[in-house]
Order: C-alpha cells, then structure tokens, then sequence
C-alpha cells in the first residue's frame, strides 16, 4: 500500500496567516493526489483534485503543488471559516489511502 | 445536484453482520464509481471499496468492485438500480468497526459526500 505521512499533525494559526501543509507518499505518485477539509461532525469536502487544481466553488487562497512523492497544501491567508482538519489522499494505486491529517486551530 | 444520504442501524453487536444503504438523489446510479469510506473517531478516513455498475444487461459485465484488503474479506458492496441505492455489507463485526460511514462518489477523487451514518460496535 501506498503510506501518506502529512505533516505537521497539527499548528495553530491566526486569521490572514498563510498556511502550508506538507504530504510525502511512500512511492512515486505523479501527480495523483487529492486535499480535502474537513470540519467536525461533516464529511470531507474536495478542495484540489490532482495536485494542483481547484474543484468548482474553492476559494482561490487554497492551492496544492508538488509532484512526485511531496506535496504541498497552502492557505494563503487564513480565515476563521478555514479552521478544520485536512487531509490529502492517493490515487495511483488500490488501496485508495488518506494521510493521517493536519489539524488548524487557532492561535 | 446530486446528492447521498445514508441510512444505518446505529448499533450493532459484535460478530453481527453490519448493512448501510447510501441513496443517491439527482443522479444516476450508473456508469459511476461509487465508494464506502469509514472513519474511526480522531482518526483519518479510511477506503472500504467501490462498485461501478455499467448498466450492461449481461450479469457477467454489469458490476466491478474493489476492496481493501484490510477488511479481509468482509466487506461486500451492492447495486439496487431499482433504488438507486448502493448498500455496504460487513460481516463478523468487532469494536475496530466502530465508525462514521460515508458513501461518496469517486472521481478519481471522493468529490460528492454523504452526512455519514454512525455506527457503533457493542454488546
């Protein structure tokens, strides 16, 4: 299986602070990943699909880069709706695996 | 807009066999890859499988399915055109099935969502 290791698993951040994440796969991936946001008590909601492109509806402050086997997630300045855990995920290969997830707070 | 509601039992006893029904609303259930994913209390989602049902009216080309291999098995994911509806059956349940169940559409990425249907393992 394909291991997704995000860091940080947490940090806390203020309103217009830029944010970045960070996902390492395992194996090459391409460009084959997905973010997503979760807030508590909903479902994941898709914010990049394919590394870098932002699904219909996301807010242009949230962006991926990266290619390969490391990825980047950023929020370029930070909104207090943009409080929730994210999560990148896999899909080069079966298994589909999500990383172990970035949780931002507040500071 | 299409949209995923699921509907479970809530409270299941260990070694039962577990069913949740995902009913898809706007859509159409075929030709798409359609997908179980859990989540364990603070803990990161985790694939169950997918179906795709071609709507081929030969059996043998009609469904494709995929599961993860940590279930071991137990895991088996169903059609019901005439609902368009698909349903999650798992079986010999023990208290690490504990989890929010939720049906999504893949595309590549999960990109429509069910609320998720609690479920809790115990006696």
């Amino acid at each position: 299986d394909i291991q997704m290791t995000q860091s940080p698993s947490s940090l806390s951040a203020s309103v217009g602070d830029r944010v970045t994440i960070t996902c390492q796969a395992t194996e090459d991936i391409p460009n084959s990943i997905n973010w997503y946001q979760q807030k508590s008590g909903k479902a994941p909601k898709l914010l990049i699909y394919e590394a870098s492109n932002l699904e219909t509806g996301v807010p242009s402050r949230f962006s991926g880069s990266g290619s390969g086997r490391v990825f980047t997630f950023a929020i370029s300045s930070l909104q207090p709706e943009d409080f929730a855990t994210y999560y990148c995920q896999q899909y080069l290969n079966f298994p589909l695996t999500f990383g172990g997830g970035t949780k931002v707070d507040i500071k | 807009q299409v949209k995923l509601q699921e509907s479970g039992p809530g409270l299941v006893k260990p070694w039962e066999t577990l069913s949740v029904t995902c009913t898809l609303s706007h859509g159409s259930i075929i030709n798409n890859y359609w997908s179980w994913i859990r989540q364990s209390p603070g803990k990161a989602p985790e694939w169950i499988g997918y179906i795709h049902d071609s709507g081929n009216t030969e059996v043998y080309y009609r469904q494709t399915t995929n599961y993860n291999p940590s279930l071991e098995g137990r895991a088996t994911i169903s059609v019901d055109r005439s609902k368009n509806q698909f349903s999650l059956r798992l079986t010999s349940l023990s208290g690490a099935d504990t989890a929010t169940y939720f049906c999504a559409r893949l595309v590549d990425a999960f990109d429509i969502w069910g609320h998720g249907t609690m479920v809790i393992v115990s006696s």
